[in-house]
């Protein structure tokens, strides 16, 4: 079956613009997570789903950050006033329920300039 | 500390040999343990997952967990060049279901 898809795949905005990252995830799963990749590094945590509510929001850097997933289903990460140390790819998993094994997208590289 | 640690490598073995990665991490409340593999520009691939002290193999790749010493490796037998890339060691805690990862290895495969 499909996996997990995220639009765009790549974004280049201007600092102090906002921007909004797409995430599709596997038919049927309940949770969603948003992570954030900087070059070198492992994933880092921002945010978790469980169906349509943020069950976890802990690992979002500032209020710059908000992410909804409104059915329950696709998820879109905000950024406001977007600053050049957000440059990174950010993934989005899925996972049948909370605890089960997620799944990556391909990810969305945002270069901010 | 970071919390989940692993060696940044790079991790050279030659062509069929047995390549060892480790992972050691902090909570020890810990529940799940998982090794992603990541290719150069692609996102990461979950490769083993392992829930109870001991051994847990699937095909070439062997995952091995020792919640006592806080410690989870892979082994990956008959190596091949197709297996070079970084790996990546999650780990989930008692709080929550987020994934902590490591940096990861960078595992190379010399024909």
């Amino acid at each position: 079956g499909a996996g997990v898809s995220q639009t765009p795949s790549n974004k280049v905005t201007e600092k102090g613009k906002y921007v909004e990252l797409r995430c599709d995830p596997i038919s049927g799963h309940t949770a969603l997570y948003w992570y954030r990749q900087s070059l070198g590094q492992g994933p880092e945590f921002l945010i978790y789903f469980q169906g349509t509510g943020a069950a976890d929001d802990s690992g979002l850097p500032n209020d710059r950050f908000f992410a909804v997933r409104p059915e329950g289903s696709v998820s879109t990460l905000k950024i406001q006033r977007t600053e050049r140390g957000d440059s990174a790819v950010y993934l989005c998993a899925s996972s049948l329920t909370g605890p089960d094994e997620q799944y990556f997208g391909p990810g969305t590289r945002l270069t901010v300039t | 500390q970071k919390e989940v640690e692993q060696n940044s490598g790079p991790l050279s073995v030659p062509e069929g040999a047995i390549a060892s990665l480790n992972c050691t991490y902090s909570d020890r409340g810990s529940q799940s343990f998982f090794w992603y593999r990541q290719y150069s520009g692609k996102s990461p691939e979950l490769i083993m997952s392992i829930y109870s002290n001991g051994d847990k193999e699937d095909g070439r790749f062997t995952a091995q967990l020792n919640k006592a010493s806080q410690y989870v490796s892979l082994l990956i037998r008959d190596s091949q060049p197709s297996d070079s890339a970084t790996y990546l060691c999650a780990v989930k805690g008692n709080a929550g279901n987020m994934l902590t990862f490591g940096g990861g290895t960078r595992l190379m495969v010399k024909p």
